[in-house]
């Protein structure tokens, strides 16, 4: 089956400064990538996604790109702000299976 | 809000007991997944069901079973509880099993402590 490794686990910054998270996967055949926003005691939100016939999708503030080579994914947060502290956690579906697999979660603390 | 809604909100029980937990789809959506999230764990899928019928199986112990019901809402039933099993009961919907981004929503979750 698949499997999604995220790094890092916990990933500190000033406000202002630009996050990344990375993720790897292992099923070649996985097509669709979200990434979720989990706020301490809250629900997982989607806040953006990818498929595999896109390399990169923006929506303002946050970006994913996508290696399908390398089997890599990644979200950026620019100029971070201290409501983007949150655990968030990357996905990977696809190759026959409709059930995303989630990474461990990355703990994003954005310093005011 | 979500649409998706999950009943209880909180749930504390005692070893041994057998509780469960409900859930409500998005209007329209015929997918129900359940999940465990467990302190310092990611998202662990336990079943799906779609319109029904169980699709597809994660992690869930035997000592857990779940169901979906005619009307689309599902519950989830843990029984022979154990310390371990104290975590984030999370319920998601979607519209229905396509291949493409089909997204997940999430519900408020249910968190169960076992004592």
């Amino acid at each position: 089956g698949e499997n999604v490794e995220q790094h890092p686990s916990t990933l500190s910054v000033q406000e202002g400064d630009s996050a990344v998270i990375k993720c790897t996967y292992s099923d070649s055949a996985s097509n669709y990538f979200p990434w979720y926003k989990q706020e301490l005691g809250k629900r997982p939100q989607l806040i953006i996604d990818i498929r595999s016939n896109v390399g990169e999708k923006k929506d303002q503030r946050i970006a994913v790109t996508l290696n399908k080579t390398a089997k890599h994914f990644s979200l950026h947060i620019t100029e971070t702000q201290p409501e983007d502290s949150a655990v968030y956690f990357c996905a990977a579906r696809g190759g026959g299976s409709y059930i995303p697999t989630f990474g461990r979660g990355t703990s994003l603390i954005v310093h005011p | 809000d979500s649409g998706v809604t999950q009943t209880p909100k909180h749930l504390i029980t005692a070893t041994g007991q057998r509780v469960t937990l409900r859930c409500s789809p998005r209007s329209g959506d015929l997918s129900v997944y359940w999940y465990q999230q467990s302190l310092d764990q990611g998202l662990q899928f336990l079943i799906q069901y779609y319109n029904g019928e169980e699709r597809a199986k994660g992690n869930i112990l035997e000592r857990f079973s779940a169901q979906q019901f005619p009307d689309l809402h599902s519950e989830l039933n843990l029984s022979s509880l154990e310390l371990g099993d104290s975590a984030l009961y999370f319920c998601a919907s979607s519209v229905g099993m396509a291949a493409g981004n089909n997204e997940q929503f999430f519900g408020p979750g249910t968190r169960l402590t076992v004592l």
